[in-house]
C-alpha cells in the first residue's frame, strides 16, 4: 500500500491566477496519476506521469492548461494554470503500488474554488 | 469514449437495513473492476478489485459480485452502520491501468 499526502487541502483563488498542487508518496513509485472530480461529475484522469518522462494526458486535458512535474519517484505537482470557476473541483493524485490487481491508491484531495 | 454508470445516484436507509448497488460498464476489453469507498475529506479506499466473471468478494458487511459478460457488478451491505455513510465507486480498468469511473452512490444511514 502507500500513503498520500496533498498540499494544499483546499484553496480558494482568483480566476486568471494557477496553483500548484503537492503530491507526496510515502514510498517509491514508478506511476502516479492526476484526476479531477468536477461537481457532480466522475472522476476524471487528467494525466498520467512517470518519472523520467513526460505526462502522458487525457484528451481533452493540455500541459499548458495542467503543467505536471515528477522530479523524483516520491513526488509530483500539477499546476491549474489561468484558473476559471469552471476549473473549481477536487484535484486527487494516486499512485499504483502493489497490493494486487493494479490497486491504485490515492490522496485525499485538493479542493479548489474559483471565484 | 467508455461509459460507465452507477445507481442509484443516492440511497438514504436506516440503521441495519441492507442496500446494495449496481456498476454497469462496457463487457469488451474487460481488465478489472475496483470499488472504491470515499468519505468527505478523505482518501478513496480500496475495497475490491475484481477480475473473474462470476468473483464475489467479501469485506465485513459489504460484499460485491461481478458479471463481465453482461457488464455489471453489484456492491452489498449487510446491517447498515451509520459509518458505512459515503460515496462509492465503481471504476472500469482497460488493459494499461486507466481507471474509469462511475458518477459514483452516494449512501446515507440514518441512526
Amino acid at each position: 500500500s502507500a500513503v498520500i499526502s496533498q498540499k494544499p487541502s483546499r484553496d480558494i483563488c482568483q480566476r486568471g491566477t494557477s496553483l500548484t498542487i503537492q503530491c507526496q508518496v510515502d514510498s517509491q513509485v514508478t506511476m502516479m496519476f492526476w484526476y479531477r472530480q468536477q461537481p457532480g461529475q466522475s472522476l476524471t484522469l487528467i494525466a498520467t506521469a512517470n518519472q523520467g518522462s513526460e505526462a502522458t494526458y487525457e484528451s481533452g486535458f493540455v500541459i499548458d492548461k495542467f503543467p505536471i512535474s515528477r522530479p523524483n519517484l516520491t513526488f509530483s505537482t500539477l499546476t491549474v494554470s489561468n484558473m476559471s470557476p469552471e476549473d473549481s473541483s477536487i484535484y486527487l493524485c494516486s499512485v499504483l503500488a502493489g497490493g494486487g490487481v493494479d490497486t491504485q491508491y490515492f490522496g485525499p484531495g485538493t479542493r479548489l474554488t474559483v471565484l | 469514449i467508455l461509459n460507465v454508470e452507477q445507481s442509484p445516484q443516492s440511497l438514504h436507509v436506516q440503521e441495519g437495513d441492507s442496500t446494495n448497488f449496481t456498476c454497469s460498464f462496457p463487457s469488451s476489453n474487460f481488465y478489472a473492476l475496483h470499488w472504491y469507498r470515499w468519505e468527505t475529506a478523505k482518501s478513496p479506499e480500496a475495497l475490491f478489485v475484481m477480475t473473474l466473471n462470476g468473483d464475489e468478494k467479501k469485506k465485513g458487511r459489504i460484499s460485491a459480485t461481478l458479471n463481465t459478460k453482461e457488464g455489471y457488478s453489484y456492491l452489498y451491505i449487510k446491517g447498515s452502520q451509520p459509518e458505512d455513510s459515503a460515496t462509492y465507486l465503481c471504476a472500469f480498468m482497460e488493459y494499461g491501468n486507466k481507471l474509469v469511473f462511475g458518477a459514483g452512490t452516494i449512501l446515507r444511514v440514518k441512526s
